[in-house]
């Protein structure tokens, strides 16, 4: 059984660009998560999706972060525009119906916003 | 609010030494506790967990202690393999089931 995948697994770009990363979680897992780990410091939670909705986005740091669970399968974080806070590495995690304690992480994004 | 707070580090250790990751955490109620490891290039991994005190959580040799009194769950390994160099991460889940990390651990082992 293929794990949590996220695309890309690097991404460069400079200040005031957008970048969109993907995350495809285990296949029939109705929750996935997002995470950010800044530099040397805790992983954050960022958001929860229950299938296509947001059951929870209050670690979502502002309105230039905009996250979408399409038909409920695979999810992109879009940051638009990045500053250089942003930079950090992304994770994506998936666990199943009612088991939320125990997540599947994915290998994460490593973002970097010069 | 809950936190988890680890050991700086990078860890370095010679193969075979034995292996302490402190791990101290502050919150409200009873928290799960857990560690997590992320190999180079891969995902975070669920490694142990333990779910009320005195409670022991074990995997792949690792070892680690549920103290309320203490309000610690330190990681152990009495002898660490050189494929065991990785970041570690303390984690806590409260009423919530979005867990709090701490900053992690790298541990670096030498043949």
């Amino acid at each position: 059984e293929a794990g949590v995948t996220q695309f890309p697994s690097h991404s460069v770009i400079e200040k005031g660009q957008t970048v969109t990363l993907r995350c495809d979680p285990i296949s029939g897992h109705d929750n996935l998560y997002w995470y950010r780990r800044v530099m040397g410091k805790e992983i954050k939670f960022l958001l929860h999706f229950v299938k296509e909705s947001k059951q929870d986005e209050s670690g979502m740091p502002n309105n230039r972060f905009l996250a979408e669970r399409t038909g409920g399968t695979y999810s992109t974080l879009k940051v638009q525009p990045a500053e250089l806070e942003d930079s950090g590495v992304y994770f994506c995690a998936s666990s199943q119906e009612g088991i939320t304690d125990t997540q599947y992480f994915g290998p994460g994004t490593r973002l970097t916003v010069l | 609010g809950n936190s988890v707070t680890q050991m700086e580090g990078p860890v370095t250790l010679s193969e075979e030494a034995f292996l302490t990751i402190n791990c101290t955490y502050t919150a409200t109620g009873y928290p799960s506790l857990f560690w997590y490891v992320q190999y180079p290039g891969e995902g975070l991994q669920l490694l142990l967990k333990a779910t009320k005190a005195d409670d022991k959580g074990s995997n792949k040799g690792f070892e680690a202690t549920y103290r309320k009194e203490t309000t610690s769950f330190h990681l152990e390994k009495g002898s660490v393999q050189v494929s065991d160099s990785a970041v570690y991460f303390c984690a806590l889940s409260a009423r919530s089931y979005i867990p709090t990390f701490g900053r992690g651990t790298s541990l670096i082992v030498h043949p």
